[in-house]
């Protein structure tokens, strides 16, 4: 069974740096596009970045200079380093797993809520 | 980048009403086109990709049509437990992978 369980988010203050971590099981990470979505409080979902199968990774301008996706293949987890941190990147993010080589999140994690207060 | 627009954005209807939900692109998608469904405080669900092919274990009151820049999502008979918000999100010109404002759906 597919499962994505996200970790890692917390209060920041902005400037500052946190790193997300995707867990995944019941299917090999690496032959699927992998997402971050994400969703400020009361608002809808914003794709923030993808990783390739082949390791390509592209951004949303939003977050594209500060944030960093990466995925540890012996891990099988997914990672989102934020950077630079804004009040504007607090959300709820989400992994979500790509169907294959297509942008099709059929599974998605619960979730990991990132504040960016002072 | 692809813009894209839902309509309307909330709605209220009783149980068992026919609901649809229209999502537009601002450019030629042809269907690369998915639904989701978010209940509140949850992560949101498959339930139709391409535009109109329904996920493996999804009520088949639930269908999608359309082709190019216009899409609709259709519940044909709402029950209470479909009370949730619904995205639509395109991969044609991707990324970015853009989802439209969603549509909260209520029960009247």
């Amino acid at each position: 069974e597919v499962h994505l369980v996200e970790s890692g988010g917390g209060l920041i203050q902005p400037g500052g740096s946190l790193r997300l971590s995707c867990a995944a099981s019941g299917f090999t990470a690496s032959n699927s596009y992998m997402s971050w979505v994400r969703q400020a409080p009361g608002k809808g979902l914003e794709w923030v970045s993808v990783i390739y199968t082949g390791g390509s990774t592209y951004y949303a301008d939003s977050v594209k200079g500060r944030f960093t996706i990466s995925r540890d293949n012996s891990k099988n987890t997914l990672y989102l380093q934020m950077n630079n941190l804004r009040v504007e990147d607090t959300a709820v993010y989400y992994c979500a797993r790509g169907r294959l080589v297509f942008p099709i999140f059929d599974y998605w994690g619960q979730g990991s809520l990132v504040t960016v207060s002072s | 980048d692809i813009q894209m627009t839902q309509s309307p954005s909330s709605l209220s209807a009783s149980v068992g009403d026919r609901v649809t939900i229209t999502c537009q692109a601002s450019q030629h998608i042809n269907n690369y086109l998915n639904w989701y469904q978010q209940k509140p405080g949850k992560a949101p669900k498959l339930l139709i990709h391409d535009a109109s092919n329904l996920e493996t274990g999804v009520p088949s009151r639930f269908s999608g049509g359309g082709s190019g820049t216009d899409f609709t999502f259709t519940i044909s008979s709402l029950q209470a437990e479909d009370v949730a918000t619904y995205f639509c999100q395109q991969y044609d010109n991707f990324p970015p992978f853009t989802f439209g404002p969603g549509t909260k759906v209520e029960i009247k």
